[in-house]
């Protein structure tokens, strides 16, 4: 029972719009959530993370929102650039950041 | 600062043999972690260490194991290989593998199991 869901195995944008990526989860003991991007051939880079205190982190063009009562969090990539096509994984964990839960993944391609 | 290595990249091996993977943590890193990822599949956890102790461990049999030495470099080794082992196995470290740490990955070890 997969207990990070991904839904969306893909995704496609245009150049500059909004990309939004979903995630939910089934464990209500899960505190803590990451973010990841990751390119063909390399290891997943962390992106951004969130905790359950808060219901929203910004970095630059990326914005994690998290809702506990609907064990939902999505990723918002404002404005979206071709660099961006990437797979990306939500990985969530309990104790705060050991033993990380990851998703199946999401396919974003951003075209030009 | 020099990034998480493994190695070897890639590699092939034919069902019921052995396989051992390694892993460099960035320096300073004595958390080490390995994931499993395979197709369709999100990555999954395999086991953590930390100061030359198995400290977590994810639901895989016992035909996988690791070790980590005093200088928080991790091995990897997959016994009785079969089919299904296939994957990239991918892993990360961090400073200690607590509280809120972000865990840096490397760029992961390629198997195929014929």
């Amino acid at each position: 029972d997969q207990q990070v869901k991904q839904n969306s195995p893909s995704l496609s944008v245009q150049e500059g719009r909004i990309s939004i990526l979903n995630c939910d989860y089934t464990n209500s003991m899960f505190d803590y959530f990451l973010w990841y991007k990751k390119y063909p051939a390399e290891g997943p880079t962390f992106l951004i993370s969130i905790s359950s205190i808060k219901d929203k982190n910004e970095d630059g063009r990326f914005t994690v929102f998290l809702n506990k009562s609907a064990k939902h969090l999505s990723l918002h990539i404002v404005p979206s650039q071709p660099g961006d096509s990437a797979v990306y994984f939500c990985a969530a964990s309990e104790n705060y950041g050991q033993n990380f839960v990851f998703g199946p993944g999401t396919r974003l391609s951003v075209l030009p | 600062k020099a990034g998480v290595t493994q190695t070897p990249r890639y590699l092939i091996k034919t069902r019921g043999q052995q396989v051992t993977l390694s892993c460099s943590p960035i320096s300073g890193h004595r958390s080490v972690s390995w994931y499993q990822q395979t197709p369709g599949q999100g990555l999954q956890f395999l086991f953590e260490y930390f100061s030359e102790t198995q400290r977590n461990k994810g639901n895989f049999p016992g035909r996988f194991s690791g070790r980590q030495f005093s200088n928080s470099r991790s091995e990897m080794n997959v016994s009785t290989l079969e089919l299904g082992d296939s994957a990239l196995y991918l892993c990360a470290s961090s400073l200690m593998g607590g509280t809120g740490e972000t865990q840096y990955f490397g760029p992961g070890t390629r198997l195929l199991v014929l």
